[in-house]
């Protein structure tokens, strides 16, 4: 059983381009919730992605944009980046939509920086 | 507004002495309740988690929690800790219609000296 892997594990970016992280699900997992981690704070919940769609979305705005593949796996994309955007950005992955367990699998991060 | 509180930044502990991380939260409803740990170099790990019955809690690594209501509280507890348990940990409430869109707290960071 393969767990949560995410890709690139760190990048760093100016304002105003855009990044695309990557997230590849835990096998038999078919929803990938996105967090960001900004530095000495909590997950923060962006969006989820469910059977490829949108499940939920958190206070974030839309530059913040998502997909979820046949596979499952996910993409994160950022326009327009700030300098706030500079975060850990965790994927993770779980059965059902949200409406099961309620445990995520978390993968390691990318770690984005934004100068 | 639904939050959670983690009062302690910053927790540091003997190796083999008890300890116990506090975490308050405010949701309108029966709350889903977890905790999170945090390595270095690892993803976040649930350590236990609350949806409903026997209000304490039996988690992994020889973690408990206990839910009070009347409190607002879950704190995280453990009889002996080891080197091994120093990370960050995160107390999240979870919504009831989607489980996975979790409210963290802002974590307590453990430091465990020998």
């Amino acid at each position: 059983e393969t767990g949560v892997t995410q890709s690139p594990t760190h990048l760093i970016k100016t304002r105003g381009q855009q990044v695309t992280l990557r997230c590849s699900s835990q096998s038999g997992h078919n929803t990938v919730s996105w967090y960001q981690q900004a530095l000495g704070q909590g997950p923060q919940f962006i969006f989820q992605y469910y059977r490829e769609e949108e499940n939920g979305r958190g206070n974030f705005p839309p530059r913040f944009s998502g997909l979820q593949f046949p596979n499952y796996s996910s993409e994160l994309n950022v326009n327009a980046l700030e300098l706030d955007d500079s975060a850990l950005y965790l994927c993770a992955s779980s059965w059902g939509g949200g409406a099961n367990t309620g445990e995520l699998f978390f993968g390691e991060g990318s770690r984005l920086t934004v100068l | 507004a639904q939050s959670v509180t983690q009062p302690d930044i910053h927790i540091t502990v003997s190796e083999g002495a008890s300890l116990e991380l506090r975490c308050n939260y405010s949701y309108g409803a029966t709350p889903y309740l977890f905790w999170y740990v945090q390595s270095p170099g690892q993803g976040l790990q649930l350590l236990l988690k609350y949806f409903s019955g026997d209000t304490l809690v039996q988690g992994i690594k020889g973690f408990e929690a206990e839910f009070k209501r009347s409190q607002s509280s879950f704190n995280l507890r453990k009889p002996s800790v080891h080197w091994s348990d120093a990370a960050e940990y995160f107390c999240a409430v979870g919504a009831t219609y989607n489980t996975d869109k979790l409210i963290f707290g802002t974590g307590t960071r453990l430091q465990v000296f020998p």
